[in-house]
């Protein structure tokens, strides 16, 4: 069974620019969380989706959305970059919203110049 | 709010036993999890409670204690591939999947 594949792996982005990170999960799963680790913060839930919606959202401002598709693959997009913006972003994946595991994709390590 | 404490670092010595402890305050608990995380790579999954008690699973165990909003990771027979961080996530009610992670405990296995 495919573990959770986020991509890329690695990406450089300039200030002001936009990006956008995919994550499929593991088959079956429909649930998709995506959070940011910084050495500073630790790892910050950004949002969940389940069934193609919207079910939480963290502290982070509206330059930062997400979407997910009808087979559970999730995007997540960061406008108008910043400099603070550099991180792992990490997607987690489980089978429904209250799930007795949750498993991670290896990341993509972004770093805004 | 939510606030999740572990210990910033710990050593120990190869072939010995570490607790590593979290304590936590939510609203509304539904769950906890650990997590191992090598420097430069994913968190993985480790260990999942949401009764009180003992959870085994090989060299690892996890307790929780939901009155006490304590947790423990045990790690036995040390390894030194065991040298990594632990995070420590709990979940709340009527919060979908969110966890909400401590900063990690920083293990360091010693020859």
């Amino acid at each position: 069974k495919a573990g959770v594949t986020q991509t890329p792996r690695y990406l450089i982005k300039t200030r002001g620019q936009q990006v956008t990170l995919s994550c499929s999960p593991i088959s079956g799963h429909r649930s998709v969380s995506w959070y940011q680790q910084t050495p500073g913060q630790g790892l910050q839930f950004l949002f969940e989706y389940f069934s193609e919606t919207q079910r939480n959202k963290g502290n982070f401002p509206g330059r930062f959305s997400g979407r997910q598709f009808s087979n559970s693959r999730s995007e997540m997009n960061v406008s108008t970059l910043e400099l603070g913006d550099s991180a792992l972003y990490l997607c987690a994946s489980s089978w429904g919203q209250g799930g007795t595991e949750a498993f991670f994709g290896q990341g993509t390590r972004l770093t805004v110049v | 709010g939510q606030n999740i404490d572990q210990p910033t670092e710990m050593t120990a010595t190869e072939g010995a036993i570490v607790q590593i402890n979290c304590t936590y305050q939510t609203s509304g608990f539904n769950g906890l999890f650990w997590y191992q995380q090598h420097a430069g790579e994913a968190p993985t999954f480790l260990s999942y409670n949401v009764l009180d008690g003992l959870e085994e699973k090989g060299r690892f165990s996890s307790f929780l204690s939901r009155s006490k909003g304590y947790s423990y990771l045990l790690l036995k027979e040390l390894q030194m591939k065991d040298s990594a961080s632990y995070l420590c996530a709990v979940r709340e009610h009527n919060q979908g999947g969110k966890l909400i992670f401590g900063q990690g405990t920083e293990l360091s296995v010693k020859p």
